[in-house]
């Protein structure tokens, strides 16, 4: 089965600074990748997916991603962090036409003035 | 449009009771999953419907957990006898079923079992 590792448990990053979130996967076919975001409260949203094309991806609210399938990562990038962006972000991978989902256990992202 | 609902936002009760958690979907989406979400980890998939039946339910941690949906549109997850180590976030999402379908989350309903 396919299973997601987010190495960071915690990054804390200046505003304005840039931020790369990491996520590698295991899978043995062409995965489906995603990365959601989930603020406090909130639902799970996503931010951008990749299923197959162009291996950077554009997401929303500035996010990017790039599949990079010789070191089995996905990870997730912005140039400049704003506060707003504080919140736990979680990568996945989906098999099996994306009926069947696994998460990572997330990355909490704190942002400092 | 609406989203997808999960009602109650919080259910508190006591060990050995049942306990049952609604899911309501965007209209139009055949097909919905459960996943429960345990402090400091990512959702855990426990099963997946394609309209009235369960077309994946190897998630499920134990026979004391069952989900129906009927008519095809809201859920059920249902949780007999329950346990303190039940007590998690249980988020319920739906999609289309196409080849690149998102699956869209609800606020999900946090149980606490005493």
């Amino acid at each position: 089965a396919q299973s997601v590792t987010q190495p960071d448990i915690h990054i804390t990053v200046s505003e304005g600074a840039s931020l790369e979130l990491r996520c590698n996967y295991s899978y043995g076919a062409t995965p489906y990748l995603f990365w959601y975001v989930q603020s406090p409260g909130q639902g799970l949203q996503l931010l951008l997916k990749y299923f197959s094309g162009d291996t950077l991806v554009q997401g929303i609210k500035g996010f990017e991603a790039e599949f990079k399938r010789s070191q089995s990562s996905f990870n997730l990038r912005k140039p400049s962090v704003h506060w707003s962006d504080a919140a736990e972000y979680f990568c996945a991978v989906g098999a099996n036409n994306n009926n069947d989902m696994r998460f990572g256990a997330g990355t909490r992202l704190t942002v400092k003035p | 449009g609406a989203g997808v609902s999960q009602t109650p936002s919080n259910k508190v009760t006591e060990k050995g009771k049942y306990v049952e958690l609604r899911c309501d979907p965007i209209s139009g989406h055949t097909a919905l999953y459960w996943y429960r979400q345990s402090l400091g980890q990512g959702p855990e998939f426990l099963i997946y419907f394609q309209g009235t039946g369960a077309a994946d339910d190897s998630g499920l941690p134990n026979d004391r957990f069952f989900a129906v949906r009927p008519e095809g549109s809201v859920s059920t997850l249902k949780i007999q006898r329950t346990e303190r180590g039940d007590s998690a976030v249980y988020l319920c999402a739906s999609s289309l079923l196409s080849r690149s379908n998102e699956q869209f989350f609800g606020p999900g309903t946090r149980l606490t079992v005493l």
